[in-house]
Formats: C-alpha cells, structure tokens, sequence
C-alpha cells in the first residue's frame, strides 16, 4: 500500500480479554516501530523491529505484552488479559532502512478496555 | 538516555503571525531530526528531516533549523493559517547501530481565523 496501515482503527474490549493489533508497513520498509500514546500524553516506545528481529523489547510494559514480525513485513502486538491502563492509541511506524530515522506513521489504533 | 524537551507546551496565535516552536535534546550524537504534526484523533504527519549535518530544511511555509552543539532545533511557520490548528512533535533518533526514536511530548498550536 502507499502508507502504513493498522488494524483495527479502532477497538473496544472488556477487561480480561486479549487483543491483537496490525500494523503493515510500507513495502520494502525493515525497520518496524510501535508506540503507544495515552491520553494528552507523550509517545511511548514500545519495540522496535529491524526485519523480523526485535533487538529492543523494552518499551514493552508487562509480560502481558508480545509483538512479532513475519516475512519482514506484518507486525501484530497482542496484549493479553488487558487492563483499563491499557486503553491508550498504538502507532505503527515504519522506516526505509536502518540508517535514515525518517519514520512512517499509521493512523494508529484506538483500544478501549471497559 | 536522550530527553527530548518542547516549548511551549501550548500556544494560541491570530491568523497570519509568524511563530516559532522550539526544541531541545540532551545527547548531541544524533542521526537526524524530525517535526510531525498531529491532528486531534489522527497519526503523526512527517513535515521536515533534518540530516546531523544539515542546518535547516524548508517546505512552504515551514523552515526548521538544526543546531546540534546545543541541542536545539526550531520550527518556524510563516503566516500561519487556521489549517495549521494541531499539535507538532520533534523526533531524535541517536546515532549507532539502532535508532531509538525519543519525541517530544508536543506543542499544541491553535490558529485563530
């Protein structure tokens, strides 16, 4: 596609249950970001891809947490069991390659734990 | 660790003034720099990259300048517009073999028609 695209716009879920959210980057795009964004808040990393690899999983805030990469192209963060502290944007951004910085945000996801 | 500030926080301008929003980072070993917009609801808009070796960059009505050693950047929009109503980000990846992105948390600009 010509932009980042993530999946779903938006979500609304109970708490306890789990979420998946998508992100496909731009084509040809290795490095892969996710951030999360609370309400009047700044943007907090998350992880970080470069191909299918995450060298930094720190941002991640709990165990409850995953995200994974295949093909070098689709990322999906899955949080289980979510909590009200949850609900915030997740952006997507992708990058060219590892070397320029210039990232490619998605319209992001908004995800409502009730 | 790199700190990304951002003043001011908020701002509110008369159609067509001339403003300045401003940017500073802790580390100077940075790869570039890089101003988003965002508009209420949206994702992040990339408007200027700014290269660690380049000074400024121009596009429109915007110019951003880059000064490393002090670890400053600027965001100057000419003759604002209403349209240019949202909330702009600087981004500072530093340099090596992973970029880790810091932003700041924003300005939030309000154009008055």
């Amino acid at each position: 596609g010509a932009g980042v695209s993530q999946s779903p716009s938006n979500k609304v879920t109970e708490k306890g249950k789990d979420v998946e959210l998508r992100c496909d980057p731009i084509s040809g795009h290795t490095a892969l970001y996710w951030y999360r964004q609370s309400l009047g808040q700044g943007l907090e990393f998350l992880i970080y891809f470069q191909g299918n690899s995450a060298p930094d999983k720190s941002g991640l805030p709990s165990d409850r947490f995953s995200a994974e990469r295949t093909g070098g192209s689709v990322s999906t963060l899955t949080i289980q069991r979510t909590q009200q502290e949850d609900s915030a944007v997740y952006l997507c951004a992708s990058s060219p390659r590892l070397g320029t910085g210039e990232l490619f945000f998605g319209e992001g996801s908004r995800l409502t734990v009730l | 660790k790199q700190e990304v500030t951002q003043i001011p926080a908020a701002l509110s301008v008369p159609e067509g003034e001339n403003l300045v929003l401003n940017c500073s980072f802790t580390d100077s070993a940075i790869y570039n720099l890089q101003w988003f917009r965002q508009d209420p609801g949206k994702g992040l808009t990339s408007l200027l990259l700014i290269q660690s070796s380049q000074r400024e960059q121009t596009s429109g009505r915007l110019n951003a300048s880059l000064d490393k050693s002090s670890g400053r950047s600027t965001l100057y929009i000419a003759a604002s517009q209403p349209g240019d109503s949202a909330t702009y980000l600087c981004a500072v990846p530093l340099t090596g073999g992973y970029q880790k992105v810091t932003f700041g948390i924003g300005t939030k600009l309000q154009v008055i028609p």
